[in-house]
């Protein structure tokens, strides 16, 4: 299994609801990414979770909060967001071979987010 | 700093050879990447290069690096439609844990 599956594909929310995003991987990797895509605009990156601890927050509003329950699964979760939060959110992962910089990520296909 | 530039159009006819050019700031990257996005999905790793490498080929991919100017690129030989799509460029650089940083993206448009 190579694969990072991500749900929902689309989420439609208002701002005052709450929701989150689900990312599962199954290769063993042991780093999971959120990031953040605008349309004709690269990823961005969100959050990094290495061997299920948060190292690496790009400070990012606290209205995402990011979930790593295991090492399989990492969530997104969503409160009071704003409009201009609407764009494809990407989880992604990696070996974390550590000791090197060659991190090979792996993507899910996205959640595709509008905030009305 | 970190930064990573590209060309964001590219146009060619089927057949030919796609070259995606790509500059980068960060001296202390060790690896390259070049990511494939197509339409609504994510992106799909395509190759990478070590930084001591000068060239890196596989199949009808070619990535040439010259640390000396930060410059890399990627040539698709004999380019296919099914090639279009946004080739992005990305460095890994270790700020207090790994992470990647993208390109903008090179939007490739093949023409048949």
């Amino acid at each position: 299994d190579t694969e990072v599956t991500q749900t929902p594909k689309h989420l439609v929310m208002g701002m005052t609801n709450k929701k989150s995003l689900k990312c599962e991987q199954h290769m063993g990797h042991r780093a999971m990414y959120w990031y953040k895509q605008k349309a004709k605009k690269p990823p961005e990156l969100m959050f990094v979770y290495s061997y299920e601890k948060l190292s690496i927050n790009e400070s990012v509003p606290s209205r995402f909060s990011p979930e790593c329950p295991n090492s399989s699964l990492l969530n997104l979760h969503l409160h009071a967001l704003q409009p201009e939060d609407s764009a494809l959110y990407l989880c992604a992962s990696s070996h974390a071979s550590g000791g090197t910089t060659n991190e090979k990520l792996f993507f899910g296909s996205g959640t595709q987010l509008s905030v009305l | 700093g970190e930064d990573v530039e590209q060309s964001l159009f590219l146009s060619v006819r089927e057949g030919d050879s796609s070259v995606i050019n790509c500059t980068y700031t960060d001296s202390s990257s060790t690896y390259l990447y070049w990511y494939k996005q197509e339409p609504g999905a994510g992106l799909q790793l395509l190759t990478y290069i070590f930084s001591n490498m000068d060239m890196k080929q596989d199949q009808r991919l070619t990535v040439l690096l010259n640390k000396k100017d930060k410059h890399l690129s990627l040539r698709i030989a004999d380019t296919q439609t099914g090639d279009s799509a946004i080739y992005f460029c990305a460095e890994s650089i270790e700020t207090g844990g790994f992470k990647t940083i993208f390109g903008a993206g090179t939007r490739l448009f093949v023409k048949a």
